[in-house]
């Protein structure tokens, strides 16, 4: 089967920067993603990892290692409007199904 | 279109009643996802269709739900008997065939079962 875990819940400060964690356990690993959700919309795709390393995309950047099954995702220069879930997401196999981890409710405070 | 439509918005119904949720996908995509979200949770993969025929449909959790597309482009999950358990937001997806894996989400479809 497949496990997805990450934090319920994370605070932080406009300005600052927050790192988000995900751990998985999957066979057939095939890449990693990122997702953010607003609530009541869409969940947006913000990045894609399939080699160990760091992925640099303006203001977020997300790391892979797939000895350890662990990605972080990283926000800086937070805004309020990066107040949203964050979705952690594995694909397994050929062919582009994601499961989805519960997501992180982050809340960005003046 | 743009991206990805869905139809309806909100549905409420009664128990025992026949649903139907509508999914239009961004035009060329070949792939098409359906996924469940509860409050608080993650989507939940249902089901996943590339061109016409069902390539997967592990998700679906019994056989009161089923989806087609025909044609390859729109699709329609249906749902029989609903119960007071399967209200959640439905999300469709699309993509093209492979590269990144990002998948378009539509808004999604609200079915609230009374």
């Amino acid at each position: 089967g497949q496990n997805i875990d990450q934090p319920t819940e994370m605070t932080a400060t406009e300005g600052a920067i927050v790192q988000i964690n995900c751990t998985y356990q999957t066979s057939g690993f095939n890449g990693l993603f990122w997702y953010q959700q607003h609530a009541g919309e869409a969940p947006t795709f913000l990045s894609y990892n399939v080699l160990d390393g760091l992925e640099e995309k303006g203001r977020f950047s997300s790391f892979l290692s797939r000895s350890k099954g662990y990605s972080y995702l990283l926000l800086k220069e937070l805004q309020m409007k990066d107040s949203a879930s964050y979705l952690c997401a594995v694909r397994s196999g050929g062919y582009n199904k994601l499961i989805f981890g519960a997501g992180t409710r982050l809340a960005v405070h003046p | 279109g743009a991206g990805v439509s869905q139809t309806p918005s909100n549905k409420v119904t009664e128990k025992g009643k026949y649903v139907e949720l509508r999914c239009d996908p961004i035009s060329g995509h070949t792939a098409l996802y359906w996924y469940r979200q509860s409050l608080g949770q993650g989507p939940e993969f249902l089901i996943y269709f590339q061109g016409t025929g069902a390539a997967d449909d592990s998700g679906l959790p019994n056989d009161r739900f089923f989806a087609v597309r025909p044609e390859g482009s729109v699709s329609t999950l249906k749902i029989q008997r609903t119960e007071r358990g399967d209200s959640a937001v439905y999300l469709c997806a699309s993509s093209r065939d492979r590269g990144t894996g990002e998948l378009f989400f539509g808004e999604g479809s609200r079915l609230t079962v009374l």
